[in-house]
């Protein structure tokens, strides 16, 4: 079964220093896709960035990157040059292609931005 | 810009009452999803539908049910509302069906709370 896991329930960065929130996964699976999503405080949770997990190269969006290490099956999120409104609660999440329309999502990381 | 709605941002209910939750999309997406979020356990999955009157169960579909008449809309229903069902709900909708590899588009949430 596909299991999502972030072991940091909070962490905490100052403003413009760089942040890496984990993300560790178990799939049996060889083709699948990874997330991570933003859920702002009181907003709606959008995608920050997606992997598949076929492309070797780390997904990259604006301040935001990933660290995708297949064999280890761990995803984490880098966030350079952090902004107040990067605080919110992060969650991974993994989608296999057998697996239809499921989702998983881990219990998600708190990130607090300090000024 | 995909559009997701939901009926409430807040809602309070006596147990027992029968609770309607409603999920509208705009952009003819043909997934949809109802997800309850309870911290420290991220987003688990009660039901998701891949079409009109078509309904799959989650990891956790006791005590709910669905209905999608039309594809834009997708209600979450509890029949007999408890305590135990506290919580956030999302719904969240993606663009084909059959495919868990595709970006989730999610609505505000609605914060239910049963007395």
């Amino acid at each position: 079964a596909q299991t999502v896991t972030q072991s940091q329930p909070e962490m905490s960065v100052q403003e413009a220093e760089t942040v890496t929130l984990s993300c560790t996964y178990d799939t049996s699976e060889s083709d699948y896709y990874l997330f991570w999503y933003k859920q702002p405080p009181s907003r709606q949770m959008i995608l920050v960035i997606r992997q598949e997990a076929y492309k070797q190269q780390n997904a990259t969006e604006n301040r935001f990157s990933v660290n995708f290490q297949k064999a280890a099956k761990s995803f984490s999120l880098k966030i350079s040059d952090s902004q107040l409104g990067d605080a919110a609660m992060y969650f991974c999440a993994s989608g296999e292609k057998t697996s239809y329309d499921k989702v998983i999502f881990g219990p998600g990381t708190s990130l607090s931005v300090i000024p | 810009d995909v559009k997701v709605t939901q009926s409430s941002r807040y809602l309070v209910k006596r147990t027992g009452e029968k609770v309607f939750l409603e999920c509208v999309q705009d952009m003819d997406h043909e997934n949809m999803f109802w997800y309850r979020q309870d911290p420290g356990l991220g987003l688990r999955l009660i039901y998701f539908s891949y079409d009109v009157k078509m309904k799959e169960k989650g990891d956790i579909p006791e005590g709910y049910s669905v209905s999608r008449e039309k594809k834009e809309r997708f209600s979450l229903i509890l029949e007999s509302a408890s305590t135990n069902q506290t919580s956030m709900y999302l719904c969240a909708s993606s663009l084909l069906s059959g495919r868990a590899t595709d970006t989730q588009y999610f609505g505000p949430g609605t914060r239910l709370t049963v007395l």
